[in-house]
């Protein structure tokens, strides 16, 4: 498609499992991010992913938070164990050189 | 503190014009954003700005950028009920494809 596809894009799960999120970014954008989003609060930079080079990791929360990216294109944001504190909105973002991002639409997680 | 600064909220009435602020902080800024955030919501891109233009204006929006200042401002002439959202203003640096974010500006709209 033309845009970012994030799925789920709800997601309800119980304290202590792991959730899996998955991000599509536009084809041929290099740059990849993830930002949380907690409810009336702004943007929680998490990682950032840049072509081959080694991921930005410097604002995963805890070693609860990983996340891969494959080549240029999907993404999964992985949360172990997960806490009520998680609950949040998982934003995902595409960019090329020069160019504002493009972002999904989320996928608002909640634990219970 | 934060390298990009707004006001949490702003409160306008609907046929007024909205004028929503941010100060930054890095002179190497290259490009600055508007995002808008409807309820329930992404962020979609509004307009941007180039660093070495002082005035963008799209329709309704009109963005100023006093980069002596570092103050970058939209302005949304004839606010309409459908222009209640958060406003999240942000900046490129030269270096690097991150963009640096403030926390969001919530535009209320009074009947």
């Amino acid at each position: 498609g033309a845009g970012v596809s994030q799925s789920p894009s709800n997601k309800v799960t119980e304290k202590g499992k792991d959730v899996e999120l998955r991000c599509d970014p536009i084809s041929g954008h290099t740059a990849l991010y993830w930002y949380r989003q907690r409810l009336g609060q702004g943007l929680e930079f998490l990682i950032y992913f840049q072509g081959n080079s080694a991921p930005d990791k410097s604002g995963l929360p805890s070693d609860r938070f990983s996340a891969e990216r494959t080549g240029e294109s999907v993404s999964t944001l992985t949360i172990q164990r997960t806490q009520q504190e998680d609950s949040a909105v998982y934003l995902c973002a595409s960019s090329d050189v020069g160019n504002g991002y493009t972002f999904g639409s989320g996928t608002r997680l909640t634990v219970v | 503190g934060e390298d990009v600064e707004q006001s949490l909220f702003l409160s306008v009435r609907e046929g007024d014009s909205s004028v929503i602020n941010c100060t930054y902080t890095d002179s190497s800024s290259t490009y600055l954003y508007w995002y808008k955030q409807e309820p329930g919501a992404g962020l979609q891109l509004l307009t941007y700005i180039f660093s070495n233009m002082d005035m963008k204006q799209d329709q309704r929006l009109t963005v100023l950028l006093n980069k002596k200042d570092k103050h970058l401002s939209l302005r949304i002439a004839d606010t309409q009920t459908g222009d209640s959202a958060i406003y999240f203003c942000a900046e490129k640096r030269d270096s690097n494809y991150q963009l640096i974010w403030g926390a969001g500006t919530k535009l209320i709209i009074k009947p």
